[in-house]
């Protein structure tokens, strides 16, 4: 049973399109992530939820909009896809915000073409 | 503005031998790290952790150390094996700021 799942696992897709990543954790944990992987293979955060509150919000594009409709899911909606989208977006989860260990899923492998 | 390095990307190992990661940092208000491990196709999970209070933590085969004056953090492996092919990246954070900052990762082979 998976603990941070993720869907879809590969997205492909065309500049201009709208598209959501889905992530559910069935851990318990109060606090979800969203990290982006990209081509040099940093891992940045983009956006953290405590208990469905936004509390960290990286300078991403306003493009990018997550949701927590409950502690257990966290979903990323990317509205007018863009070519540099194109990377492995991790969700993560954790029991607090306090020096935590981050589970994460499998991540998703986003390509705009 | 790189404030976790891992210089070395990547690093070959006999079985059995030691395995020693390496990971700088700049910024001195870290104050908690962590090592993650990632196989492809996977995400990161969770290797070892460390306090900036200590100077080293044991979890078996797996050893941390950390240098605060040298802002230096170290991952050792002994002894090596196979199964401990793998990205490895490590992640600090400073309290209260409730992110990690990862490094770029270092690809581990171990050789049969």
């Amino acid at each position: 049973d998976t603990a941070v799942s993720q869907t879809p696992k590969y997205l492909v897709t065309q500049m201009g399109n709208d598209k959501s990543i889905k992530c559910e954790q069935n851990l318990g944990h109060d606090t979800m992530y969203w990290y982006k992987q990209d081509s040099k293979k940093f891992l940045k955060i983009m956006f953290s939820y405590n208990n469905k509150e936004l509390i960290i919000n990286e300078t991403v594009p306003n493009r990018f909009s997550p949701k927590s409709p409950d502690k257990a899911h966290l979903n990323l909606h990317i509205n007018s896809l863009e070519l540099g989208d194109s990377a492995v977006y991790f969700c993560a989860s954790s029991q607090g915000v306090r020096n935590e260990k981050l589970f994460f899923g499998s991540g998703t492998q986003l390509s705009v073409l | 503005d790189q404030q976790v390095k891992q210089n070395s990307p990547s690093l070959s190992v006999q079985e059995g031998r030691i395995s020693i990661l390496n990971c700088d940092y700049t910024n001195s208000m870290f104050d908690y790290f962590l090592w993650y491990k990632k196989y492809p196709a996977e995400g990161p999970t969770f290797l070892i952790s460390i306090s900036s209070i200590k100077d080293k933590n044991e979890d078996g085969r797996f050893t941390v150390f950390l240098n605060k004056s040298a802002k230096h953090l170290s991952l050792h492996i002994v002894p090596s094996q196979p199964g401990d092919s793998a990205v490895y990246f490590c992640a600090p954070m400073t309290s209260g700021t409730y992110k990690y900052i990862f490094g770029t990762g270092t690809r581990l082979k171990v050789l049969a």
